[in-house]
């Protein structure tokens, strides 16, 4: 198994682009975590499915942010319009969800960088 | 609220040394706490876990209720634990995570 998925692993993109990130968790697993890592605040979570629906979405900055994830094996994070503050890398997690706790696998990450 | 502290951006001791990572949190609730570790062009992946109560790669962490602490702690540093180390908790029955800022953990020869 190759883990979580993510692309592009890096991006740069000017002030008012549309950016869109893509992940593809493990398969199987049926809990889908999107994160943003900056210096400043460390790892922030920003939404997550259970079995493809947006469990929590407290963590999405603003509407600027939105989340999809169409079916088991996909989910977009989506930013229109990009600022240069969404600069960070954002990270996907997959796990398989029980009675208690399950590990969460991580991705690569993709670096964003907005002009 | 669930919130987790890390009060320290950057640890940096000589190989040999006694290393301890600190970590508070605040939570009404009874925890699940954890360590997560991000080596060097490596991803983010689970080191060890307070209800496991084991030690990975000679680290250990024992959760202290009283003073809501979850400490990582390895007697002896080796050049190879340099990395970014998350803690982060877990609510009841939950499966969501709460992480602290990082520490970034740099093991001097």
């Amino acid at each position: 198994d190759a883990g979580v998925i993510q692309s592009p692993r890096h991006e740069v993109t000017e002030m008012g682009q549309e950016v869109t990130l893509r992940c593809k968790p493990i398969s199987g697993h049926n809990s889908l975590f999107w994160y943003r890592q900056t210096m400043m605040r460390g790892l922030e979570l920003l939404i997550y499915f259970n079995n493809n629906v947006p469990i929590d979405d407290s963590g999405m900055p603003e509407d600027r942010f939105s989340a999809k994830m169409p079916n088991a094996s996909f989910s977009t994070l989506k930013i229109q319009p990009s600022e240069p503050r969404d600069s960070a890398v954002y990270f996907c997690a997959s796990s398989r969800t029980g009675n208690s706790y399950n590990e969460q696998f991580f991705g690569p990450g993709t670096r964003l960088t907005v002009l | 609220a669930q919130r987790v502290t890390q009060p320290e951006k950057l640890l940096s001791v000589f190989k040999g040394a006694p290393v301890e990572l600190k970590c508070n949190y605040s939570y009404s609730g009874s925890p699940e706490l954890f360590w997560y570790v991000q080596y060097s062009r490596q991803r983010l992946q689970l080191l060890l876990r307070h209800i496991s109560r084991e030690s990975i790669k000679g680290f250990t962490a024992d959760l202290n209720k009283g003073e809501t602490s979850f400490h990582l702690k390895k007697p002896f540093a080796q050049e190879e634990d340099s990395a970014m180390y998350y803690c982060a908790l877990s609510g009841q029955g939950g499966n969501k995570l709460v992480f602290g800022a990082g520490t970034i953990l740099r093991v001097k020869s």
